[in-house]
């Protein structure tokens, strides 16, 4: 299995709802991240986590919240967003130490209004 | 601070003939990598090529291969024999070789339209 799963791949989200982004690999990844790309543009690095522990977070807004519960699993939680964060989120993978590639999901779709 | 910097918004190649994509970086490292990554429209980013900078050889992966010329820290890509499902957003990418779950630095992308 060389897969990293998101759902959904569409959210659509009025500014007061709270809801989650999912993300999961069983390729025995340790290290997991949160991208968000907007159109036309290159992904932006969110977070990382390794060993299920947070080790980067590039100054995202506290309306993301990101969780790691266990090896295979990433989600980000999604609270009072802004029309400014639709985007398209990426979830990526590889191993603790290695330094090739990550792979990537297909993301999800986030739509604000 | 690392740079990565694609200077081609937009190319276009006709079906069967190659088409060469643009990457300078900015490093003062010694130890990193090199990626082109794909995103069709289908969004998913896929891996087509990765350079170790330690390998003099240019990584090649059927009809893609890279010029890697360390020393101008340019990294480009040529697809040959170009085929429609090459039509994508092209991204290079660079990568510190001493960090274990270090970013990945984009370029900002070059869209290739392959013409039939």
């Amino acid at each position: 299995d060389t897969e990293v799963t998101q759902t959904p791949k569409h959210l659509v989200m009025g500014m007061t709802n709270k809801k989650s982004l999912k993300c999961e690999q069983h390729m025995g990844h340790r290290a997991m991240y949160w991208y968000k790309q907007k159109a036309k543009k290159p992904p932006e690095l969110m977070f990382v986590y390794s060993y299920e522990k947070l080790s980067i977070n590039e100054s995202v807004p506290s309306r993301f919240s990101p969780e790691c519960p266990n090896s295979s699993l990433l989600n980000l939680h999604l609270h009072a967003l802004q029309p400014e964060d639709s985007a398209l989120y990426l979830c990526a993978s590889n191993l603790v130490g290695y330094t090739g590639e990550l792979f990537f999901g297909e993301g999800s779709r986030l739509t604000v209004l | 601070a690392q740079t990565v910097t694609q200077s081609q918004p937009e190319m276009s190649v006709q079906e069967a003939e190659t088409v060469t994509l643009s990457c300078t970086y900015d490093t003062s490292e010694s130890d990193y990598y090199l990626f082109w990554y794909k995103q069709p429209p289908s969004r998913q980013m896929i891996l087509v090529i990765r350079q170790e900078a330690y390998k003099q050889q240019n990584a090649t992966e059927n009809r893609f291969s890279v010029n890697f010329q360390k020393a101008a820290k340019s990294f480009s890509l040529k697809i040959s024999d170009s085929q429609l499902g090459d039509a994508a957003m092209y991204f290079c990418a660079y990568r510190r070789g001493s960090s274990n779950t270090g970013k990945l630095i984009f370029g900002q992308g070059t869209t290739l339209q392959v013409k039939p």
